[in-house]
């Protein structure tokens, strides 16, 4: 098993462009989720899904689009970037409930000039 | 709103115990996760706790009082490899995930 794999690992854009960040796994997890992480802020949720077709919102969604239409793949979704938004994303995925064990995916790390 | 506090920073030598203590604030409380993330690198899951009490693990213990918003990790015969930052996090609801700022733990020889 590949576990969570995340796409790219790195990624520069400037203000006002888009991209998707991509995050899979093959171990047919329900839950998976997405979190920022900031110097000395922790992980922050962004968005959740507790199977295909239900996503929902995490602690700071704004500017972030998600959508779950298979098991495997959870993308996310900057749709204007700005700066604000550099930092590193971590996709998450767990068998059942958020409380089983949260497999992280390696992170993307994105600069947005 | 929510709210989880944890040192900023623990340091020890090998061989010693450490505690990282975690308080937290919540509209709501399912359990208490720890988490290890070296630098680089990705969180690693260590222990939940949902009832109160002690979980071991190993070298290393989870302990949770839920009627003080309280808990602990403790990780005993320190070895280097154990320099990391470690997270506490709240599950919230049935769904939710929110994590402490970090601790980071410096092991010296």
């Amino acid at each position: 098993n590949a576990g969570v794999t995340q796409t790219p690992k790195f990624q520069v854009l400037k203000t006002g462009q888009s991209m998707t960040l991509q995050c899979a796994q093959d171990m047919n997890h329900e839950y998976m989720s997405w979190y920022r992480q900031d110097p000395g802020m922790g992980l922050r949720l962004i968005h959740y899904s507790v199977g295909a077709g239900i996503t929902d919102q995490g602690e700071v969604p704004n500017g972030y689009n998600v959508s779950r239409s298979t098991t495997e793949d959870f993308p996310l979704r900057l749709l204007s970037a700005a700066p604000s938004q550099t930092s590193v994303y971590f996709c998450a995925s767990s068998y059942g409930e958020v409380t089983d064990t949260q497999y992280f995916g390696p992170g993307t790390r994105l600069t947005v000039l | 709103g929510q709210s989880l506090e944890q040192p900023s920073e623990v340091t020890a030598v090998e061989g010693a115990i450490v505690q990282i203590n975690c308080t937290y604030q919540t509209s709501g409380f399912y359990g208490l996760s720890w988490y290890q993330q070296h630098d680089g690198g990705a969180p690693t899951f260590l222990s939940y706790n949902a009832l109160d009490g002690l979980e071991e693990t190993g070298r290393f213990s989870s302990f949770l009082s839920r009627s003080d918003s309280y808990g602990y990790l403790l990780l005993q015969e320190l070895q280097m490899k154990d320099s990391a930052s470690y997270f506490c996090a709240v599950r919230i609801n049935t769904d939710k995930l929110i994590f402490g700022t970090g601790t980071r733990l410096q092991v010296f020889p």
